[in-house]
C-alpha cells in the first residue's frame, strides 16, 4: 500500500527565508509523487510532479522537490520565501498504473513572517 | 474550459435533511474523484470513477453516502440523513490520470455545515 508522510502540519519561515516542506513516501514499486497547494477557499492545485527521468522537478512560484528514493522522500524547496507562498501544501503519491488512486498527505500549512 | 464546477459553494443545512453536492468535470476527462476534507482528517478520498463507473468507494464513511455519475458531464455526492460529523469541505476533482500526465484538477469545493 502507497502512503505519504508530511513532518510538520504547520512550518513557519521569514520573508527572504529557505522554505523547506518534508515528505516522505512508501510504495513497493516506483512511485509518482505530486505537490499541490491550496490557497484560501479555493480547491488544490498542482505545483510540480516527478514521474521519471530527472530527479530534481521544478515547478510553478520558484519552487523545487528533489526524489531521493534512498530516502524515499519528496521535499519541497524554495529558496527565498514570499507573503504570497502563505497556502497549505500537500504531498501526494500514487504508482505507476492506470486506475491508482493518488494518496494525499496530511498538509502543512506554510506561514510567511513579515 | 471554466474547468471543474462545483455547487453549490455553501450549504447549510439542518441534521437528518438530505444534501446533493454537485460536480462538473473538465470536458474529455474520463477519471472523476471525490474528496471531503476536515482538520482532524485532512484530504480523504471517497470515491472516485473511471468513464463514468465507480472504481473505488472504499473511502466512503457510511451507507449514508451514496455517489452517481450517470453521463461524462455530472456527478453527485448525495448525504442522506445527514449528521453534524459530516461537515466538511467536499472537493471534487478530474483527470486524464495518464502517465506523464496524472494531473488532478479540483473545483473550488462545497463548504457543508450540518447543524
Amino acid at each position: 500500500a502507497q502512503s505519504v508522510t508530511q513532518l510538520g502540519s504547520h512550518v513557519s519561515v521569514s520573508e527572504g527565508a529557505l522554505v523547506l516542506l518534508r515528505c516522505n513516501y512508501s510504495s513497493s514499486v516506483p512511485p509518482y509523487l505530486f505537490w499541490y497547494v491550496q490557497y484560501p477557499n479555493q480547491g488544490l492545485q498542482l505545483l510540480l510532479k516527478y514521474t521519471t527521468g530527472a530527479t530534481l522537478v521544478k515547478g510553478i512560484n520558484g519552487f523545487e522537490a528533489e526524489f531521493k528514493k534512498s530516502e524515499t522522500s519528496f521535499h519541497l524547496t524554495k529558496p527565498s520565501a514570499h507573503m504570497s507562498d502563505a497556502a497549505e501544501y500537500f504531498c501526494a503519491v500514487t504508482r505507476m498504473n492506470r486506475d491508482d488512486k493518488i494518496i494525499f498527505g496530511k498538509g502543512t500549512r506554510l506561514h510567511i513572517l513579515p | 474550459d471554466a474547468g471543474v464546477i462545483q455547487s453549490p459553494r455553501h450549504e447549510v443545512t439542518e441534521m437528518g435533511q438530505e444534501v446533493t453536492l454537485r460536480c462538473k468535470p473538465i470536458s474529455g476527462h474520463d477519471y472523476l474523484f471525490w474528496y471531503r476534507q476536515t482538520m482532524m482528517r485532512g484530504l480523504e478520498l471517497l470515491i472516485y470513477f473511471n468513464n463514468n463507473v465507480p472504481i473505488d468507494d472504499s473511502g466512503m464513511p457510511e451507507d449514508r453516502f451514496s455517489a452517481k455519475m450517470p453521463n461524462a458531464s455530472f456527478s453527485t455526492l448525495k448525504i442522506q440523513p445527514s449528521e453534524p460529523r459530516d461537515s466538511a469541505v467536499y472537493f471534487c476533482a478530474s483527470s486524464f490520470l495518464q502517465a506523464p500526465d496524472l494531473e488532478l484538477f479540483f473545483g473550488s469545493g462545497t463548504q457543508l455545515s450540518v447543524l
